[in-house]
């Protein structure tokens, strides 16, 4: 089994900020990693494919990084409509699975 | 547009039986793989499996074999989760979502609660 772990579990960050989350995976995944946005509510958005693609329509301060088992999801400048929880994900075998998920809030 | 429909939300008492859909439209809904993920309010995401509409082929979460089956209707466009006997601790928010390397889209979720 693949095992992702996210760091911090949450934060609190003013706007205009410059945010990074990072996940790591218990094996080497190469760029097999996904990321995902969900807001209170809603279900989640695929945000960053093959760890560092931007999904059409997703705005350009969100940027990823990493391969191997080290990965990075960054805001260059957090706003008010990115509060949400963001999850990876790895795709390396058959069975996609999720890391926990970081929080992030508004000061 | 791509988009996949979930069924409403339901309410069951313990032991009861329950399927719920999916519905995808304005893409071959046969030649992509739907996953089923689940998420307990407030809690993480867990993915249950995956089914091919085209041949049916299944892979589940060893965490649900057994529990749940994936089943679709390629002439509905609709592939299902079913439960045979339902427990308190599968109350939970069910989503269906395409797979093509990442899990887009996804529908608006099923909230199924399980209580006596």
């Amino acid at each position: 089994d693949i095992r992702l772990t996210q760091s911090p579990s949450s934060l609190s960050a003013s706007e205009g900020d410059r945010v990074t989350l990072t996940c790591q995976a218990s094996h080497e995944i190469s760029n097999s990693v996904n990321w995902y946005q969900q807001k209170p509510g809603k279900a989640p958005k695929l945000l960053i494919y093959g760890a560092s693609t931007l999904e059409a329509g997703v705005p350009s301060r969100f940027s990823g990084s990493g391969s191997g088992t080290d990965f990075t999801l960054t805001i260059s400048s957090l706003q008010p409509e990115d509060v949400a929880t963001y999850f990876c994900q790895q795709f390396d075998n058959v069975l996609p699975s999720f890391g926990p998920g970081t929080k992030v809030d508004l000061k | 547009e791509v988009q996949l429909v979930q069924s409403g939300a339901e309410v069951k008492k313990p032991g009861e039986s329950l399927k719920i859909s999916c519905k995808g439209s304005g893409y071959d809904f046969s030649n992509y793989w739907i996953a089923w993920v689940r998420q307990v309010p407030g809690k993480g995401l867990e993915c249950l499996g995956l089914i091919f509409p085209g041949d049916s082929q299944r892979t589940y979460n060893p965490s649900f074999q057994g529990q749940v089956t994936m089943s679709v209707d390629k002439s509905l466009n609709t592939a299902y989760l079913q439960w045979n006997s339902l427990k308190a601790s599968d109350t939970a928010i069910y989503y269906c979502a395409r797979e093509e390397g990442g899990f887009d889209p996804w529908g608006q979720g099923t909230l199924v609660t399980v209580s006596s």
